[in-house]
């Protein structure tokens, strides 16, 4: 069955530092995969897609990630953290046939920025 | 732009009651979706709608009825509210149902059961 792992439930960074947000997923095939921002009190922002291509997505505010079939991960970068991107990210996979609408999501992982 | 409006943000009943929370979006996009969000649990999928009518299930049903009476609505409704639940429910749309595109969300409704 398909699951992602969000190994680390709290990361924090220093302003200015670079960040990687780690996701694994498990799925037989080479799945679609996206990574999410939820700032508090709000929904799910799509911060990028990944479609079977380049496996380097760039998405919004200087996110891109990296989709690896060889170590199934699909890992989010960002160089330079500035302190409004401290929220909860989240990984999703979803399958390549019918059960499309089966998006599974990670447990997100929550972003600390210090000054 | 579209937008996925839920109503209401906040939602406080009491234990046994029967609550309804409602969500409209205006992408007319085909496919709606709820998802529960627990702390620390992610998101899990309530109920899912291909089309107007239409109604499938997800991993937790078990308590919860909807309704797609219109494309651009889909309703859940608590059937008894548990003591001391809390969580947060969220909407979703997307385009179709097996064209795999991310579904977009709305900001959420945030329940509290006394």
């Amino acid at each position: 069955a398909q699951s992602v792992t969000q190994p680390d439930a709290r990361v924090t960074v220093s302003e200015g530092a670079s960040l990687q947000l780690r996701c694994k997923y498990s799925y037989f095939g080479t799945p679609y995969l996206f990574w999410y921002v939820q700032y508090p009190r709000q929904g799910l922002q799509l911060l990028l897609k990944y479609y079977p291509g380049d496996p380097v997505v760039q998405g919004v505010n200087g996110f891109e990630a990296e989709f690896s079939k060889s170590n199934s991960s699909f890992h989010l970068r960002k160089a330079s953290v500035h302190w409004s991107d401290w929220a909860v990210y989240f990984c999703a996979v979803s399958p390549h046939d019918t059960n499309a609408y089966k998006v599974i999501f990670g447990k997100g992982t929550h972003l600390h920025v210090l000054p | 732009g579209g937008i996925i409006t839920q109503t209401p943000k906040f939602l406080i009943g009491q234990e046994g009651q029967k609550l309804t929370l409602k969500c409209q979006q205006n992408f007319n996009h085909d496919t709606m979706y709820w998802y529960r969000q627990d702390s620390g649990k992610g998101l899990r999928l309530i109920y899912y709608s291909i089309t107007e009518n239409d109604l499938q299930k997800g991993d937790l049903s078990e308590g919860y009825d909807a309704s797609r009476e219109k494309k651009s609505s889909f309703s859940l409704t608590v059937t008894s509210a548990q003591k001391n639940e809390m969580a947060v429910f969220l909407c979703a749309s997307s385009i179709a149902y097996n064209n795999n595109q991310a579904p977009l969300f709305g900001e959420g409704t945030r329940l509290s059961v006394l």
